[in-house]
């Protein structure tokens, strides 16, 4: 079965510094992930997605994530954090059946200090 | 673009009573929506994929006759709680799958926040 796992429920970074946020999966057959952002009381925004080629991913807000076939993970990173980045932050995979149907790790809430 | 909507932002009803929430696509269509539950702090729990045009199909543990979704339209999608009691207070997302280029990304709408005295 398809599985993400985020193994810190809380990252904390002074503005300025880079960030990760860790994410790795365990999937049967090619792994498509994703990352997603939540804001207080508000839906998920998209920020990346891996389907294929380059292990490294670019995507919304100067976030990027890389691919790790190895080590099975999918990093969330951003060079220089921002106070506004602060918020939930959620990794996905793609489940093996129909429908793009996606399985949520737990989320890892990021708190940006000034 | 890939923009979803949902309706109300947030309701507060009385307990027995039925609320319906809309998730529309504003700017794409789609034959596939999924409707989400999120309890305080906790990760997003998929109560059911919604398909245009057919019955929706239910995650294991999710009771068909209280969540009644229909999927009317390649634009909207509703879910309705049935006779809710306080236990149904949660904050329900729905997401709307865009296909480009034959690959699938969901796009979120901003949530409901329901509250069942």
């Amino acid at each position: 079965a398809q599985s993400v796992a985020q193994p810190e429920d809380q990252v904390n970074v002074a503005e300025g510094n880079p960030l990760t946020v860790k994410c790795t999966y365990s999937v049967s057959g090619n792994p498509y992930l994703f990352w997603y952002v939540q804001y207080p009381n508000r839906g998920l925004q998209f920020l990346l997605k891996y389907i294929t080629g380059d292990n490294l991913v670019k995507g919304s807000y100067g976030f990027e994530a890389e691919f790790n076939k190895s080590q099975t993970s999918f990093h969330l990173k951003k060079p220089s954090a921002l106070v506004s980045d602060s918020a939930l932050y959620f990794c996905a995979v793609r489940d093996g059946g129909g429908y793009n149907k996606l399985i949520f790790g737990a989320g890892t809430r990021l708190a940006v200090h000034p | 673009g890939a923009v979803v909507s949902q309706h109300p932002s947030r309701v507060i009803c009385k307990s027995g009573t039925s609320v319906k929430i809309e998730c529309r696509s504003l700017d794409f269509q789609a034959t596939t929506m999924f409707w989400y539950r999120q309890f305080p702090k906790q990760s997003l729990m998929l109560m059911a994929t919604s398909n245009e045009g057919s019955k929706a199909t239910y995650e294991q543990g999710v009771e068909k006759d209280k969540f009644l979704i229909n999927h009317a339209s390649l634009t909207l999608s509703t879910l309705t709680v049935t006779s809710a009691h306080p236990e149904d207070s949660s904050f329900y997302i729905c997401s709307a799958n865009l296909i480009q280029g034959g690959l699938e990304t969901q796009y979120f709408g901003p949530g409901t926040r329901l509250l069942v005295l």
